[in-house]
């Protein structure tokens, strides 16, 4: 089955611009998803079909790609973004495949 | 409003089967699939599977397969995830979600302890 591969953490002060990216050989071929999970909840979507926010997430959320590797930006990083990120897609046989997960630390 | 209520937290032997139930309101159950998710602790999501209530297709993550069932219960709009011959790294958190072009609802996750 395919991976996603994401770096374990990524450090930012308040204000900056966080990028995290996720790296796989199906991304190309597959809608992207963005989970934003905090300590003891379960995950919310924060992107969804690689690059649309849900209602109620900030437009700071967004999301590119360029060839197999697709990136979540958060623009203008609050405090409140602290959290765990993963990525997700879909492989040739339609299992979902996650990322490992990305530990974002606002400093 | 739309929510999902998982069941309590379990803990269970090696060897043993657990059934995590999924009870849906607010919506209507049969247009959206339900996701199964979980979470070892400190560990990464793993997706489990899926099922289909209006067409009662599921797809399972290969490495579940003989071992996991889903089902659902229309008359109670409540979804299953029966997972058999539990061994300790399956102690985890579980969680099912509603789909619809994306998960957009949660349960708040059950977890399964595995221990002797």
């Amino acid at each position: 089955s395919s991976e996603l591969t994401q770096p374990p953490s990524v450090s930012v002060s308040p204000g900056q611009t966080a990028r995290i990216a996720c790296s796989g050989d199906s991304l190309p071929n597959q809608s992207t998803f963005w989970y934003q999970q905090k300590p003891g909840q379960a995950p919310v979507v924060v992107i969804y079909k690689d690059t649309e926010r849900p209602s109620g997430i900030p437009e700071r959320f967004s999301a590119s790609s360029s060839g197999t590797t697709v990136t979540l930006t958060i623009r203008g990083v609050q405090a409140e973004d602290e959290a765990d990120y993963y990525c997700q897609s879909i492989d040739s046989s339609g299992a979902w495949v996650f990322g490992g997960g990305t530990k974002l630390t606002v400093l | 409003q739309v929510q999902l209520v998982q069941s309590g937290a379990e803990v269970k032997k090696p060897g043993a089967s657990v059934k995590v139930s999924c009870k849906a309101s607010g919506y209507t159950f049969s247009n959206y699939l339900i996701i199964w998710v979980r979470q070892a602790p400190g560990q990464g999501l793993e997706w489990m599977g899926g099922i289909s209530e209006n067409s009662g297709s599921t797809n399972s993550a290969q490495k579940f397969q003989g071992r996991v069932t889903m089902s659902t219960d229309t008359s109670t709009s409540t979804a299953y995830m029966e997972l058999r011959s539990l061994r300790s790294d399956d102690t985890a958190t579980y969680y099912c979600g509603r789909m619809d072009y994306y998960m957009d609802v949660w349960g708040k996750g059950t977890t399964v302890t595995v221990s002797s």
